[in-house]
């Protein structure tokens, strides 16, 4: 089955506390991305990637990095997280650049104290 | 810059009457149009889109959109709701350009009464 998985769906941590939340697509798609989703601001773009080692800053970049080692890979990585990064992330990849519909994994929702 | 505007936060309709969910956009670009539905925690799944061929769009479970150039707005309808319609509607503008950003709408609570 075509998809999108995320692990773990849910993560309760302590500010600092460095974590990574994974991504990966089984579609062979090239374009990956990270949303994060708050109440009435719907989703905004934290970082995207057009292929393997191509990573750019989407809106909200600040306090999060990003890797792709692999075409189907794209971890997110909170390196000292804050309470204000507490959110519903979401995952998306499209085949390419273009008017593609984006793909999005199930969700994380994290909570940082 | 693109951006989009969800003119109703919530909309509440009766089974069976007509959803009418509006979005206006701005983009400097050709735009590519895009609903999304987010059920109670649940990911998003795509509805229907719009990418300059016809002006009306059809999707799934019965929706449609129609895009207005002259209007700058992409309002998703459907003839009869349904209770399993409840959800989180957003529209989506995409310029398809470098980034390949979705910008998203702040989205629309849509209840359905029975």
């Amino acid at each position: 089955e075509a998809q999108v998985t995320q692990n773990p769906r849910y993560l309760i941590t302590v500010t600092g506390k460095k974590l990574t939340v994974t991504c990966s697509q089984n579609m062979n798609h090239e374009y990956m991305s990270w949303y994060r989703q708050d109440p009435g601001l719907g989703l905004r773009q934290i970082y995207y990637s057009m292929n393997v080692e191509v990573t750019d800053k989407g809106d909200v970049p600040e306090g999060y990095k990003v890797s792709r080692k692999e075409k189907r890979n794209f971890p997110l990585i909170l390196e000292s997280p804050s309470p204000n990064q507490t959110s519903l992330y979401f995952c998306a990849s499209s085949p390419s650049i273009g008017p593609y519909e984006q793909y999005f994994g199930p969700g994380t929702r994290l909570t940082v104290t | 810059a693109q951006s989009v505007t969800q003119l109703d936060s919530h909309v509440s309709v009766s089974e069976g009457t007509p959803v009418l969910l509006r979005c206006n956009y701005s983009s400097s670009y050709s735009p590519s149009l895009f609903w999304y539905v987010q059920h109670p925690n649940k990911g998003l799944q795509l509805l229907l889109k719009y990418t300059s061929a016809a002006t009306l769009v059809k999707g799934i479970n019965g929706f449609e959109a129609e895009f207005k150039k002259s209007e700058t707005s992409f309002h998703l309808t459907k003839p009869s709701a349904h209770m399993s319609d409840a959800a989180e509607y957003f529209c989506v503008v995409s310029d398809g350009g470098y980034g390949n950003k979705l910008v998203f709408g702040a989205g629309t609570i849509l209840r359905v009464k029975s």
